[in-house]
């Protein structure tokens, strides 16, 4: 069975760095047609892709995210990893890390999600 | 960037009820649309993948349709376990990215 886990601070201060790292367990990271994704969810509000990796590591951002973002693999761990620099308060969060699906167009796996709060 | 906007954002509705949700696409998508249901505190799920097609094990309940532009998910008799918020979700095969609506919250009349 397929599993998330996503993993790092609780807390950012503003400015800093996010970091969060995601553990696939249950499979292989290096299987296709997978891509593997970030989405958040602010408190009360929707979904919002990040950026997706495939695991021969070609990326893709979210436009209004990208200058910020850096998605990165490391296959030999069975992860993937987030990075967002500059934080500000409206990056506070749910962070799912999950599994994309090509041929169906769909996450087909979701992790539990980590709450990241940006405050000082 | 492909924007998604879902309609309507709060839906009031009893049990036994027949409910319809919309997405609209600001460009054609194919069918390349999914439907989620997200309870509170919990990650979304699955439940139509390529606007018509039922994932396996969700309810019968539920349909998608649509292409191009403007799909719905109907449910066909509202269920206690239904109330929840659904979003819709694109995938642009091109770039790839997705997108998600805004979300639809159906709320116990």
């Amino acid at each position: 069975q397929l599993q998330l886990q996503e993993s790092g601070p609780g807390l950012v201060k503003p400015s800093e760095t996010l970091s969060l790292t995601c553990t696939v367990s249950g499979g292989s990271i290096s299987s296709s047609p997978y891509y593997w994704v970030w989405i958040r969810q602010p408190p009360g509000k929707g979904l919002e892709w990040i950026g997706s990796i495939y695991y021969l590591g070609s990326t893709y951002y979210n436009l209004s995210l990208r200058s910020r973002i850096t998605i990165s693999i490391d296959t030999s761990k069975n992860q993937f990893s987030l990075k967002l620099t500059s934080v500000t308060a409206a990056d506070t969060a749910v962070y799912y890390c999950d599994r994309f699906t090509v041929l169906q167009g769909v996450i087909t796996k979701w992790g539990q999600g980590t709450l990241v709060t940006v405050s000082s | 960037d492909i924007q998604m906007t879902q309609s309507p954002s709060t839906l009031s509705a009893s049990v036994g009820d027949r409910v319809t949700i919309t997405c609209r696409a600001s460009q054609s998508i194919s069918t390349w649309l999914a439907w989620y249901q997200q309870k509170p505190g919990k990650a979304p799920e699955l439940l139509i993948y390529k606007a018509s097609s039922l994932e396996s094990g969700v309810p019968s309940r539920f349909s998608g349709s649509g292409s191009g532009t403007e799909f719905t998910l109907t449910i066909s008799s509202l269920q206690p376990d239904d109330f929840a918020t659904y979003y819709c979700q694109q995938y642009n095969s091109y770039s790839p990215s997705l997108t998600f609506g805004g979300g639809t919250k159906v709320e116990i009349k």
